[in-house]
């Protein structure tokens, strides 16, 4: 099993949708957890962290689940501009700090 | 500032042929990685560095080597290249410092092994 898994998608949405992902991660030690966005044939970039008590950030939503272990990212009114590869990341703590990137979701925004 | 550069952008070796993939941060971060994404396996980490004059092993270190002489330059060698070594790399920092976890990417280099 992966340490951290998530649907590869693809997710056509139309503009204005409201979209969601979640990502599932395997290992009880997982302390810190971030979206990245990845455009096509360029660098991941951090999109934002992943608090305890959720966290917004204009139209995107993060959301922690410790007990089931996944996390959430929401996007509402979609943008075509959202259209990437959003890969869920996790920090593990054994001992130093371990980083696993998920595969990502691709999502395609259509007008 | 630039951030993070690599070079070369991409390019196409024959097996057994050795190459250097560059990178080099402006930002004084200590901590730094090799990493390689191929579809459906996302970003696999080759080797790191925590801090200047320390490396250490990722998830995929085999056939692959690195250096770190300095805070700003992590290169990564190719001793004998072989097709499975096909793949984008990206080279990344962070700071480093407890609980700061952002990394930064480069651009990534594009590498073909025939």
């Amino acid at each position: 099993r992966k340490e951290v898994e998530q649907d590869p998608g693809p997710f056509n949405v139309p503009e204005g949708a409201t979209v969601a992902f979640n990502c599932t991660y395997s290992n009880s030690a997982s302390q810190s957890f971030f979206w990245y966005r990845q455009d096509c044939r360029k660098e991941p970039k951090l999109l934002m962290s992943v608090y305890s008590s959720g966290n917004e950030d204009g139209r995107f939503t993060a959301q922690l689940n410790r007990a089931s272990q996944y996390i959430s990212l929401l996007i509402r009114d979609s943008k075509l501009s959202d259209s990437a590869t959003y890969l869920c990341v996790v920090n593990i703590n054994t001992g130093g700090f371990k980083t696993i990137f998920g595969a990502g979701t691709r999502l395609f925004v259509k007008a | 500032t630039a951030g993070i550069t690599q070079a070369p952008t991409s390019q196409i070796l024959a097996a057994g042929r050795s190459m250097t993939l560059r990178c080099t941060q402006d930002m004084r971060h200590n901590a730094m990685y090799w990493y390689r994404q191929d579809l459906g396996l996302g970003l696999r980490l080759i080797h790191y560095s925590n801090t200047a004059g320390t490396t250490g092993k990722g998830e995929v270190p085999d056939g692959y080597s690195v250096s770190r002489a300095n805070t700003d330059d992590f290169p990564l060698t190719l001793a004998s290249a072989v097709p499975s070594q096909t793949s984008v790399y990206f080279c990344a920092s962070s700071d480093g410092r407890l609980g700061v976890h952002e990394q930064f990417f480069g651009p990534g280099t594009r590498l073909t092994v025939l």
